[in-house]
């Protein structure tokens, strides 16, 4: 099967950089997946890591390490508006699964 | 552009009586996705069709089933509702057939269910 470990909560101030980090096990790994949503909302997608190293969109980056099944969200710059929960996902034997999510709480 | 639309957003339900989710998206999407979300547990994959004409199980598929109705719509049905499917549901649809391999889900806004 497969399965994520992600922290419950994190938080921080207005500005500063924030690092969530998602484990995971799973068999035929294809990707790790990111995904943001607000209370009451939908799940909406932020990036994607097929290969080992960092991606880059604006002020969110995302890590993948596939020899050590890790994989983190970095935030920088936080606003007030990031204040969510993130998801890792991951793509192994088609299904995808998705862990319990990060609450991330930012204080101004 | 709607995306992915769903109806009801809400609905309240007695235990034992059935109903149908529906979801629809106009982006010529080939996957679709149900899945149901509780508090704590994050979203779990209930079907998936990964084209039209195609099935198959997800994590927890029991007391669930789907129709894939044409390349637009998936519906989720409960036949026995039981207070252990109150949830929130997303229906989600991704461009590719062979799994996400890096393609987005674009979700819908939810229904959420209540079964008393």
């Amino acid at each position: 099967g497969q399965s994520l470990e992600q922290p419950s909560e994190v938080t921080a101030v207005e500005g500063a950089i924030v690092q969530i980090n998602c484990t995971y096990q799973t068999s035929g790994f294809y990707g790790l997946s990111w995904y943001q949503q607000h209370d009451g909302g939908a799940p909406t997608f932020l990036s994607y890591n097929a290969l080992d190293g960092l991606e880059e969109t604006g002020r969110f980056s995302s890590f993948l390490s596939r020899s050590d099944s890790y994989g983190y969200l970095l935030l920088q710059e936080l606003q007030m508006k990031d204040s969510a929960s993130y998801f890792c996902a991951v793509e192994g034997s088609y299904i995808p699964t998705f862990g319990r999510g990060t609450s991330l709480i930012v204080h101004p | 552009n709607a995306g992915v639309t769903q109806t009801p957003k809400f609905q309240v339900l007695k235990t034992g009586q059935s109903m149908t989710l529906q979801c629809a998206q106009d982006m010529n999407h080939n996957s679709m996705y149900w899945y149901r979300q509780d508090p704590g547990m994050g979203l779990r994959l209930i079907y998936y069709s990964a084209s039209e004409g195609t099935t198959d199980k997800g994590e927890v598929p029991n007391g669930y089933n789907v129709s894939r109705l044409n390349k637009r719509e998936f519906s989720l049905r409960l036949e026995s509702a039981a207070p252990s499917q109150t949830s929130v549901y997303f229906c989600a649809s991704s461009p590719g057939t062979s799994g996400l391999r890096g393609n987005e889900q674009f979700f819908g806004p939810g229904t959420r269910l209540t079964v008393l």
